[in-house]
């Protein structure tokens, strides 16, 4: 098993450009989230999925949509991206069952300019 | 106050050493707690669950003081591989979302 999959590793944007980062797990997970980590801050939940074509949003949602059109996958839009996304993002994924076991993502690390 | 709150460290122990974290939340309806080890520039793993009368794993032991809020992980007999952040993450009573501490830095000397 790969795990959780993100790609890209690392992204550069200028202010006002939109991008995709790409999140998948292979392990059959009905639970994915999306994360941000910044200095001092912790992690924080942007938005998160308890299973296809669910999605809910987190402790900070604002400038990001989610899909989740198949168990696999959960994409992560950047509508215009602003330099406060400067972050590094990491998707994770969960059983239902094993709620309390979340496995990470290697993580996006993406600059705003 | 944040949700979860823990000492930045960082915590520069030689190689041997016992050292302790403790990290304290705010909601009292909390119902599931952890420690997640996150090494420089890499993902958060799962370190251990923290029970309430306690659990042991190897060299680490966590603790839950329900009553003072705050959850503790020991470490003995420190390695250089130790070396990393440490993440207190607690979970509400309901839904799966986990609530993330800043973290514990840790750096062991030889």
């Amino acid at each position: 098993n790969a795990g959780v999959t993100q790609t890209p590793k690392f992204q550069v944007l200028k202010t006002g450009q939109s991008m995709t980062l790409q999140c998948a797990q292979d392990m059959n997970h009905e639970y994915m989230s999306w994360y941000r980590q910044d200095p001092g801050m912790g992690l924080r939940l942007i938005h998160y999925s308890v299973g296809a074509g669910i999605t809910d949003q987190g402790e900070v949602p604002n400038g990001y949509n989610v899909s989740r059109s198949t168990t696999e996958d959960f994409p992560l839009r950047l509508l215009s991206a602003a330099p406060s996304q400067t972050s590094v993002y990491f998707c994770a994924s969960s059983s239902m069952t094993s709620a309390n076991t979340q496995y990470f993502g290697p993580g996006t690390r993406l600059t705003v300019l | 106050r944040k949700e979860v709150e823990q000492d930045p460290g960082p915590f520069n122990v030689p190689e041997g050493a016992t050292v302790a974290f403790n990290c304290t939340y705010s909601n009292s309806a909390s119902q599931s707690f952890f420690w997640y080890r996150q090494d420089c520039r890499k993902e958060p793993k799962l370190l251990m669950s923290v029970y309430s009368s306690g659990n042991e794993d190897g060299r680490f032991t966590a603790q839950l003081n329900r009553a003072s809020q705050y959850i503790s992980l020991l470490i003995r007999d420190s390695k250089l591989s130790d070396s990393a952040t440490y993440l207190c993450v607690v979970k509400e009573s309901s839904g799966d979302k986990l609530t993330f501490g800043t973290g514990t830095r840790l750096a062991v000397r030889p």
